[in-house]
């Protein structure tokens, strides 16, 4: 059974171009939730999809925006990279509505803007 | 938001028990208690959770103060493949997990 894989696992972007970032949940999973870790620091949340809609959002801007597919996979798009949205970027499954449910990460996509 | 405090860090010695604490002073009646952990270069991974009553699983034990406000993970022999970030969180089951920066554990062998 596989977990949560992301792709890619290490991304190198410039400033101000555009970075799509992938996720396929645990088998079995209907929830997906992202998350952004800068050095040093606990993960940020940035938002969660369910039923291909966002249901919960972060403090993060406009330029973070996401998308799930019927197969529950997801994508998270930033545009206009700036320097400081370099980090590791998270994707967590889980199934929606329990309150006992656990979150189960991947291994994460390392983002470096230039 | 829920917010939690931690130490920074904790040292222990391989073999023996550690004791992580937690304040969450700000929790409410209905929110679970979850701790997690990120080993190096890994995404965090489930350790525990609880909502008033002490759990025990086979990675540890989660100890709830009766008011709640604070809580303790319990490793029972730690080992070095322990040596992790430990997250305390609580939340109402929305998933908007609120990270701290966790305690960083470290295993001297």
């Amino acid at each position: 059974d596989a977990g949560v894989t992301q792709s890619p696992t290490h991304l190198i972007k410039t400033r101000g171009q555009q970075v799509t970032l992938r996720c396929s949940p645990k088998s079995g999973h209907d929830t997906v939730s992202w998350y952004q870790q800068a050095l040093g620091q606990g993960p940020q949340f940035i938002f969660q999809y369910y039923e291909e809609e966002e249901r919960q959002r972060g403090n993060f801007p406009d330029r973070f925006s996401g998308h799930q597919f019927p197969n529950y996979s997801s994508e998270l798009n930033v545009n206009a990279l700036l320097l400081g949205d370099s980090a590791l970027y998270l994707c967590a499954s889980s199934l929606w509505g329990g309150v006992n449910e656990k979150l189960f990460f991947g291994s994460g996509t390392q983002l470096s803007v230039l | 938001d829920a917010k939690t405090t931690q130490p920074n860090s904790m040292e222990s010695n391989e073999e023996e028990p550690v004791h992580l604490p937690c304040n969450h002073s700000t929790i409410s009646g209905t929110d679970y208690i979850h701790w997690y952990r990120q080993l190096p270069s890994q995404g965090p991974e489930y350790v525990i959770h609880g909502l008033t009553s002490n759990v025990n699983n086979r990675m540890a034990s989660l100890a709830i103060a009766e008011d709640r406000k604070s809580s303790t993970l319990i490793l029972h022999r730690a080992t070095l493949r322990d040596a992790a970030v430990y997250y305390c969180i609580h939340t109402s089951g929305t998933y908007k997990y609120i990270f701290g920066t966790g305690t960083r554990l470290k295993v001297l062998a």
